[in-house]
């Protein structure tokens, strides 16, 4: 079955460092791939997203490019802020049954201190 | 704006009393999901209504049960919780044109405590 898989947490950074966060994916059909971010005692939100092979999803300064050739949907970030501290969620949608369902990784949760 | 609520934010039951969360969705949106998700775990898909068509998840107790009586609404029992049933319950919905794959726009979550 498909399945998502996250570089562990937590990443801690300091304000303004370059973030990479590994995501990695198995899927028998064409996925499509997101990011979710949710802050602590929130639900999830939508970060970005793309939909077949070398999209790339950018939003807020974060990026994501779907590469198929490595399985992967790495997210970067130029220079983080302590306001993106919060946990982030890689997430396949791919059909099966009757609707589109999402498979997430486990979460990866970031730190950034001043 | 359009959004995805979910009432209330925070419920208190005790063990084995029926609680009943509720999700509603001004987006029109003809999926509704639930998922379940405890501490530091990813959400986990408990069941969703493909329009009015109910489907649950193979592993999804018989504890818990849902009820969409319109697009807008979709509600969640939990007929007798258990302390391992204490989670965050997120609501979330998509418009699945019945082809390929979409995102899905979650609500806040309602925080469950067992007594």
């Amino acid at each position: 079955g498909d399945s998502v898989t996250q570089m562990e947490g937590p990443v801690t950074l300091s304000e303004e460092a370059f973030l990479t966060i590994n995501c990695t994916y198995t899927a028998t059909g064409y996925p499509s791939l997101f990011w979710y971010v949710q802050y602590p005692g929130e639900g999830l939100q939508l970060l970005l997203k793309a939909t077949k092979a070398d999209d790339k999803g950018s939003n807020k300064g974060f990026e994501a490019t779907y590469r198929k050739e490595t399985t992967s949907f790495h997210l970067e970030k130029g220079s983080v802020q302590v306001s993106d501290s919060a946990v982030y969620f890689c997430a396949l949608s791919d059909r099966t049954g009757t609707a589109s369902k999402l498979t997430f990784g486990t979460g990866t949760r970031l730190q950034v201190t001043l | 704006d359009a959004m995805v609520i979910q009432n209330p934010r925070y419920q208190v039951t005790q063990f084995g009393k029926p609680v009943t969360l509720s999700c509603s969705q001004t987006l029109n949106h003809n999926v509704m999901y639930w998922y379940q998700q405890k501490s530091s775990q990813a959400p986990k898909l408990l069941f969703h209504y493909y329009d009015k068509d109910f489907n649950n998840e193979a592993d999804t107790p018989d504890n818990f049960q849902s009820r969409r009586p319109n697009t807008s609404f979709c509600f969640l029992d939990i007929r007798s919780p258990g302390l391992g049933d204490a989670a965050m319950y997120l609501c979330a919905t998509s418009r699945d044109r019945g082809l390929g794959s979409y995102e899905q726009y979650f609500g806040p979550g309602t925080r469950l405590t067992v007594t």
